[in-house]
């Protein structure tokens, strides 16, 4: 257990669902992070929120919108999502985005299949 | 493209033998970590170096980095089949709080 918890661990949906994805931090950190691992892919950053605020958009298109009421919540809001769009999702985390000490937490991921 | 690369793609050694992977980047950065992870699950932080080190221990684990070259090594000495994982390198961007990961090494270590 790494104090990053991730809900669901796997969730199938149709392009036509509105579903979300929960990361929670047991760690008192302050950065927090999404990441997408397709198949045979390097590992994406998808959004990284430091102090609440979001400082990184890695141009991740709008069907996926992140939100993060505090430090210890991430949440991911999918819609309309394509079937390239499953991947394993991972949220991890950091004592801020910033300085040069900064260890990622992970969680286990969710495993989204889009039929 | 910023990704960073790994070499080799693949690695298979016997338990008890040494496992050296290479990492590449293209970007300035702050720091660079290695991570390992196992089957499809989270990855698990194993160590960091920061732009000005040249080399890092951390038990069975020496990572060295040559920001010259924009590469780094990890040696995993003594092999145990408990390693058989796939090993990612991240460098976090200079002046930014992005990351960005390596494709990773496949080692496999047989018992």
């Amino acid at each position: 257990e790494t104090g990053v918890t991730q809900t669901p661990r796997h969730l199938v949906m149709g392009m036509t669902n509105k579903k979300s994805l929960k990361c929670e931090q047991h760690l008192g950190h302050n950065a927090m992070y999404w990441y997408k691992q397709s198949a045979k892919k390097p590992l994406e950053l998808m959004f990284v929120y430091n102090f609440k605020e979001q400082t990184e958009n890695n141009s991740v298109p709008s069907r996926f919108s992140p939100e993060c009421p505090n430090s210890s919540h991430l949440f991911l809001h999918l819609h309309t999502l394509q079937p390239e769009d499953s991947a394993l999702y991972l949220c991890a985390s950091s004592p801020s985005g910033g300085g040069d000490y900064n260890e990622q937490f992970f969680g286990p991921g969710t495993r989204l299949t889009v039929l | 493209s910023q990704q960073g690369e790994e070499d080799p793609q693949a690695l298979s050694i016997q338990e008890g033998e040494n496992a050296t992977m290479n990492c590449s980047y293209k970007t300035s950065i702050n720091n660079l970590q290695w991570y390992r992870q196992n089957s499809g699950r989270g990855l698990v932080h194993l160590i960091l170096i920061r732009s000005n080190e040249r080399e890092k221990h951390s038990g069975r684990l020496r990572v060295t980095l040559d920001t010259s070259k924009k590469s780094s090594s990890l040696l995993i000495t003594a092999s145990r089949a408990a390693d058989t994982a796939s090993y990612f390198c991240a460098v976090r961007v200079v002046g930014t709080y992005k990351y960005i990961f390596g494709t990773g090494t496949r080692l496999k270590v047989l018992a």
